[in-house]
């Protein structure tokens, strides 16, 4: 199986501009996760869909933020407009089950620089 | 809130001691404490987790002790060696179903 594939690797751009990062979860995985991760706050969930449907995004910092799962195989995570503030790896997860058991298996991330 | 602390925050030891990473919970219903490896460049891989009915697992050279009383968890590693280079993630999970992190520790091991 390939994994979590997740893109771009790498981002750099300039406050203010969109963002948009994609993930690809394992086929039949029902869950998937986008964490952040930075050395000050460490791992965060931001958002988790089940089965498409978008659960539970109380950790999505503001409106800033926004995420889709507009089928099985494919999410998105867009920050608009982005600050420097939002620099991270941002990293989406799948889950074949219902949290929080069942392993979660991340892809490589996205690491973005906002400058 | 919902907490979980983990220590040490940086671990070294020698080739072929072992390791021990410690961890600490707050709330009382998490039934669930996985614990994850990331290497450099990569995301979190699960390495061993424990259910609350479990006091210890063991796969090869890593095991896991859960003391639900005191509230804490802990990682051994035993004969480690140079690719357990890596930090390591504790958790457990909440009454939202959810995963609360640690802060991680970066364990290294000297040659």
């Amino acid at each position: 199986d390939a994994g979590v594939i997740q893109s771009p690797r790498h981002e750099v751009t300039e406050m203010g501009q969109e963002v948009t990062l994609r993930c690809k979860p394992i086929s039949g995985h029902n869950s998937l996760f986008w964490y952040r991760q930075t050395m000050m706050r460490g791992l965060e969930l931001l958002i988790y869909f089940n089965n498409n449907v978008p659960i539970d995004d109380s950790g999505m910092p503001e409106d800033r933020f926004s995420a889709k799962m507009p089928n099985a195989s494919f999410s998105t995570l867009k920050i608009q407009p982005s600050e420097p503030r939002d620099s991270a790896v941002y990293f989406c997860a799948s889950s074949r089950l219902e949290p929080p058991t069942g392993e979660l298996f991340f892809g490589e991330g996205s690491r973005l620089t906002v400058l | 809130g919902e907490n979980v602390e983990q220590h040490p925050s940086t671990l070294s030891v020698q080739e072929g001691d072992s390791a021990v990473i410690k961890c600490t919970y707050s709330d009382s219903a998490s039934n669930y404490f996985p614990w994850y490896k990331q290497e450099l460049g990569k995301g979190p891989q699960l390495i061993i987790d424990i259910r609350s009915n479990v006091g210890e697992k063991k796969d090869q050279r890593i095991a896991v002790t859960l003391n639900k009383t005191a509230k804490h968890f802990s990682l051994h590693i035993t004969e480690t060696q140079p690719e357990d280079s890596a930090v390591y993630f504790c958790a457990a999970s909440n009454s939202n179903y959810q995963l609360i992190w640690g802060a991680g520790t970066k364990l290294i091991i000297k040659p």
